[in-house]
């Protein structure tokens, strides 16, 4: 079975606090992904990585940074967490190619106070 | 850029009815796959069907089937025969390639469903 896992099911961090999510995928998925999920918003996109050190801006990449360095791992950074990033924040993986499912993990879900 | 739309959000069945849950996509890629995903209480993603842009005939997966219309852009979702372990939110999703050349999914805002004993 697939699994991703986040290292955290449930932060609640400071406003001004650097905040790292992990997520770790054992299934050496070229590509890995961070959402958002918010009431009534769905999931957006924030970051996805196509390869180790790569990556690429989703539709809300603003006040968040990535870091990938080793394909199976992929952290999502809040440099200064602000209370209007509190959200569930869902990670996924999948293959490269078209008609790749994503894979997600349980998801971590942020406070910020 | 892709883009879903559900514009239902949220629904009611009785058990053991059939439902379908409505989405259109907007694309100008001619190569794309069109997802469906539960989300139940407990939080996880289960991913449910998949239908190809070129692929002739509609998608089935059990009690789930996609009916893709590609003329009119949409993706519905039709469940048979609804059980109570049916209710939770459903999100479409469209994947397609991103300017870097990778593959993406691109997520709607999704529909709750409910069922009704």
């Amino acid at each position: 079975d697939v699994k991703v896992t986040q290292s955290s099911r449930y932060l609640v961090k400071r406003t001004g606090e650097k905040v790292f999510l992990e997520c770790v995928q054992d299934m050496d998925h070229e590509n890995m992904f961070w959402y958002r999920q918010d009431p009534g918003l769905g999931l957006r996109l924030i970051y996805f990585s196509y390869d180790v050190k790569m990556k690429e801006k989703g539709d809300i990449p603003e006040g968040y940074s990535v870091s990938r360095e080793k394909k199976e791992r992929f952290s999502l950074i809040l440099e200064s967490a602000s209370t209007n990033q509190t959200s569930m924040y869902l990670c996924a993986s999948g293959y490269r190619g078209s008609g790749s499912e994503a894979f997600f993990g349980q998801g971590t879900r942020l406070t910020v106070v | 850029a892709q883009k879903i739309t559900q514009t239902q959000p949220g629904m009611f069945v009785q058990e053991k009815e059939a439902v379908t849950l409505d989405c259109t996509y907007d694309t100008s890629d001619p190569s794309y796959g069109l997802f469906w995903y539960k989300q139940p209480s407990s939080g996880e993603m289960i991913f449910l069907i998949y239908q190809g842009s070129y692929d002739q005939q509609n998608a089935t997966e059990g009690r789930y089937s996609l009916n893709f219309q590609k003329a009119r852009k949409s993706a519905n979702l039709v469940i048979s025969a609804s059980q109570l372990g049916d209710s939770a939110m459903y999100f479409c999703a469209i994947g397609a390639y991103s300017g870097a050349g990778s593959y993406q999914l691109t997520f709607g805002k999704g529909t709750k469903l409910s069922v009704i004993p």
